[in-house]
């Protein structure tokens, strides 16, 4: 089955620090997003982005489809940045089903 | 927020019970999908339905059922609970169907089986 890998698995940053989050998949993919999970378990959708790159604010992703990565970059990170980022891709195969990466767990200090 | 929401919040049930978890898609939505995420670990997918029909189904045996209605809220039930079964459940609703489009999660209902 599909794959997905991230790193690090876990980042300490201080603040204004950029930080750049690594997810490597196994397939071919028609779905990739990114959330960040606040400390209450909700995931927030950060980007969909199955390829190339988009940007909001000071955090932008790139994915290489064709290499199997994307990237998840945080410029200038804050204290509520902090948390557990996500990578999860899915493809048609099985209902869209999306497989999660074991996430990389970002604390930024003040 | 998503506009995906989830009930209860929390719950404690015992081992050997049986608990049914709901979940109101967001508006415009006719896909929901089911994922169990336990501590320290990313979620894992359980099953997924669109137009009142399983679509799709995670590595979770035939205890873990659920049901789709009309307006496309759905249930997860769990039977015969296991204290393995403790975590974080999330839904996730999309429209399209099986075709890959953005998921968005609600809130969770942390289960925890004593």
């Amino acid at each position: 089955g599909i794959q997905v890998e991230q790193s690090p698995p876990d980042l300490i940053l201080q603040e204004g620090a950029n930080s750049t989050l690594r997810c490597n998949f196994s397939d071919s993919v028609n779905n990739l997003q990114w959330f960040h999970q606040n400390p209450w378990g909700q995931l927030i959708n950060l980007f969909y982005i199955p390829s190339g790159t988009k940007q909001n604010g000071r955090l932008s992703a790139t994915t290489v489809a064709t290499e199997r990565y994307s990237l998840l970059y945080i410029s200038s990170s804050q204290t509520t940045d902090s948390g557990v980022y996500f990578c999860a891709e899915a493809n048609n195969n099985a209902g869209n089903m999306l497989t999660f990466g074991g996430g990389t767990r970002l604390m930024v200090k003040p | 927020e998503t506009g995906v929401t989830q009930s209860p919040t929390h719950l404690i049930k015992t081992r050997g019970q049986q608990v049914t978890l709901r979940c109101s898609s967001q508006s415009g939505h006719n896909t929901v999908s089911w994922y169990q995420q336990a501590l320290g670990q990313g979620p894992q997918f359980i099953f997924q339905y669109y137009r009142e029909e399983e679509n799709g189904r995670g590595n979770f045996p035939p205890r873990f059922s659920g049901l789709q209605f009309p307006n496309y809220s759905s249930e997860l039930n769990v039977n015969a609970l296991e204290l393995d079964d403790s975590a974080l459940y999330l839904c996730a609703s999309s429209s399209g169907g099986a075709t890959a489009y953005e998921q968005y999660f609600g809130p969770g209902t942390r289960l925890t089986v004593t």
